[in-house]
């Protein structure tokens, strides 16, 4: 039972912006540690999206952005095109369980 | 560039144990913490522990405490990872992912391929 909190599913059509919340405590997100997100096309591994709350890998397109607050977290894809059809799970580091949590994953549909 | 290959799938019985291999390339192997981490069919991702693949140190989920175990071989750039007492809550992909960033603030940059691990009697 994940400690990170996501909705199961966000959909929009293509050109849209969708967010992706996710919500945690304080001894997660809340208690300052970094969120990072992932992205999982359907049979293929996780691919890193966004590092340290709102940091881009090379290669990942600027329509991805994170941002952090509180004890929260969101992902946002603005311009949603159809290849951004996918699951998402954010990731951070949880002091009560002395270890590494991801979040409940989102589905994204493009409409 | 980095390449992370994993050992092919593995089918066990109930109370056996599995150990899977991660083999790493294009980098220095012992600059970089590997964890592993695990996706029953259908559902999230769950953190199952670290290794330093320096000095060998391991760090465990605490629901996985006691059946895992996490090894490494510098001689091959290989890591390990040993699940026991299996059960078929067990069945898997399990991935081993390289470590970025730094300490508590960690991320995973690059991902192995998986390893399919089915738990049936």
């Amino acid at each position: 039972q994940s400690v990170l909190t996501q909705p199961p599913s966000v959909s929009g059509a293509p050109g849209q912006r969708v967010t992706i919340s996710c919500t945690g405590s304080s001894s997660n997100i809340g208690a300052g540690y970094d969120v990072h997100w992932y992205q999982q096309l359907p049979g293929t591994a996780p691919k890193l999206l966004i590092y340290g709350n709102s940091n881009r890998p090379s290669g990942v397109p600027d329509r991805f952005s994170g941002s952090k607050s509180g004890t929260s977290a969101s992902l946002a894809i603005s311009g949603l095109q159809a290849e951004d059809e996918a699951d998402y799970y954010c990731q951070s580091y949880d002091s009560s369980l002395s270890g590494y949590v991801f979040g409940t994953g989102t589905k994204v549909t493009v409409l | 560039q980095v390449q992370l290959v994993q050992s092919g799938a593995e089918v066990k019985k109930p109370g056996a144990s599995v150990k899977v291999s991660c083999k790493a390339s294009g980098y220095t192997f012992t600059s970089y913490y590997m964890h592993w981490v695990r996706q029953a069919p259908g559902q999230g991702l769950e953190w199952m522990g670290i290794i330093n693949p320096s000095g060998g140190s391991t760090s465990y989920a605490q629901k996985l405490q006691g059946r895992v175990t996490m090894t490494r071989d510098t001689s091959t750039s290989t890591v390990y990872m040993e699940l026991s007492s299996l059960r078929s809550e067990d069945t898997a992909v399990y991935y081993c992912a390289r470590e970025g960033g730094d300490g508590y603030n960690s991320f995973l940059w690059d991902w192995g391929q998986g390893t399919l691990v089915t738990v049936s009697s």
